[in-house]
């Protein structure tokens, strides 16, 4: 299995453009999450979604962050219209069941608004 | 709600010396616990995890964690460590589905050779 995938694992965009974070989970997983990391507030839960389902959203900083999951294979974190201070790296994991086995982390996107 | 701490932020040890990495977390029933490690530009891994059973569980890379109920703890160990072991390590607890994992604010830890 080739674990998490995520794109793009860097990306530069300018104040204000639209950003699309995409990440594929382990197949067979139905769990999948997406994190925020900075060192100031370290490892944060943004959404988590459970068969295809967005089940928890409340760490979604505010309306410019969205995340969908159209189908068990694919899912995004898109923010629109992008600020210097969603700079950081953003990781995508997946869990078979409810997480109870643990996570698989993807290798992270990292995010730099100029 | 459920919650970590990891009370050293950075800790180092010599080339060879035993490590111990602190963990203490909260949470009203029995806790789904995990150790992470992150190497620099790269995901976390998981180590290790303890639901039930044992209170000593065994993890990969000659890690292990102990499950201390009394002093809500579950500090990872190794008695020799190793360069390649210099990463930034994250304990996390679960709820009793195991999902929705609160991570501390991780260790890093450096290896003097």
């Amino acid at each position: 299995d080739a674990g998490v995938i995520q794109s793009p694992r860097h990306e530069v965009t300018e104040m204000g453009q639209e950003v699309t974070l995409r990440c594929k989970p382990i197949s067979g997983h139905n769990s999948l999450f997406w994190y925020r990391q900075t060192m100031m507030r370290g490892l944060e839960l943004l959404i988590y979604f459970n068969n295809n389902v967005p089940i928890d959203d409340s760490g979604m900083p505010e309306d410019r962050f969205s995340a969908k999951m159209p189908n068990a294979s694919f899912s995004t974190l898109k923010i629109q219209p992008s600020e210097p201070r969603d700079s950081a790296v953003y990781f995508c994991a997946s869990s078979l069941g409810q997480g109870a086995a643990g996570y698989t982390f993807g290798s992270g996107t990292r995010l730099t608004v100029v | 709600a459920q919650s970590v701490t990891q009370p050293d932020i950075h800790i180092t040890v010599s080339e060879g010396a035993s490590l111990e990495l602190r963990c203490n977390y909260s949470y009203g029933a029995t806790p789904y616990l995990f150790w992470y490690v992150q190497s620099p530009g790269q995901g976390l891994q998981l180590l290790l995890k303890y639901f039930s059973g044992d209170t000593l569980v065994q993890g990969i890379k000659g890690f292990e964690a102990e499950f201390k109920r009394s002093q809500s703890s579950f500090n990872l160990r190794k008695p020799s460590v190793h360069w390649s072991d210099a990463a930034e390590y994250f304990c996390a607890v679960g709820n009793n589905a195991g999902n929705m994992l609160t991570f501390g604010g991780g260790t890093r830890l450096m290896v003097k050779p």
